[in-house]
């Protein structure tokens, strides 16, 4: 069936600095949605990509979808306390989604 | 306020002890899911529903039942749970199907001694 790995398990870094997580799948993929659970909480839907090599951009979050449609990307820039948590990406058809397993951030203040 | 409601949030309960987690959404959606979510494994699927009364199962079924009697509500049932099952469990709802935005609840963490 379809997976999607995602890298890396986890990352670790001082507040100001940049992390990036990405997702990669051996199939084409018709979509690609992120996701971030905060520590206690619940995953909440940041974005959905689509369209081959799409960017997309929420204040500091920069999101990428490959040009072949395989893989995928999550750029945080200057990182700060608030952006603690773990990073999902999830493909999938109609009938489900498939998750990977998670980014876990930590952010040294 | 557009919601997902799980309950309850916490349960300690015993093996062989019947017990429902209920899930109720009050946006309409027509596609519902319940995940568990353990270290490790991520989140994983248990079973889905497109509509009312059309029901399927996920990547891990094995030992849950769910009905969708109603558009709102979606309840997960073990009816005889174990330890393995000790587990976090979400419920999520999206408009009309699996890869669309997913709402999830607030999560239900059972612990089966």
């Amino acid at each position: 069936g379809q997976q999607v790995m995602q890298i890396p398990q986890y990352q670790h870094v001082q507040e100001g600095e940049d992390f990036t997580t990405y997702c990669n799948s051996s199939t084409t993929l018709s979509n690609i949605q992120w996701y971030k659970q905060r520590p206690g909480g619940h995953p909440v839907f940041l974005i959905q990509l689509v369209k081959s090599g799409e960017v997309k951009k929420q204040k500091r979050l920069t999101f990428q979808f490959g040009e072949a449609k395989k893989n995928s990307s999550l750029h945080i820039t200057a990182t700060q306390t608030t952006d603690v948590g773990t990073y999902f990406c999830a493909v999938g058809n109609n009938r489900k989604l498939i998750w990977g397993l998670g980014t876990s951030l930590a952010v040294n203040p | 306020e557009a919601q997902v409601t799980q309950n309850p949030r916490y349960l300690i309960t015993v093996t062989g002890k019947k017990l429902t987690v209920t899930c109720s959404q009050n946006m309409n959606h027509e596609y519902m899911s319940w995940y568990r979510q353990d270290p490790g494994l991520g989140l994983r699927q248990i079973y889905y529903s497109m509509n009312v009364e059309v029901t399927d199962k996920g990547d891990v079924p094995e030992g849950y039942k769910v009905s969708r009697k109603e558009k709102r509500n979606f309840p997960l049932i073990l009816e005889s749970p174990s330890p393995n099952q000790t587990s976090l469990y979400f419920c999520a709802s999206s408009l009309s199907e699996g890869r669309q935005p997913q709402h999830f609840g607030d999560g239900t963490r059972l612990s089966i001694l």
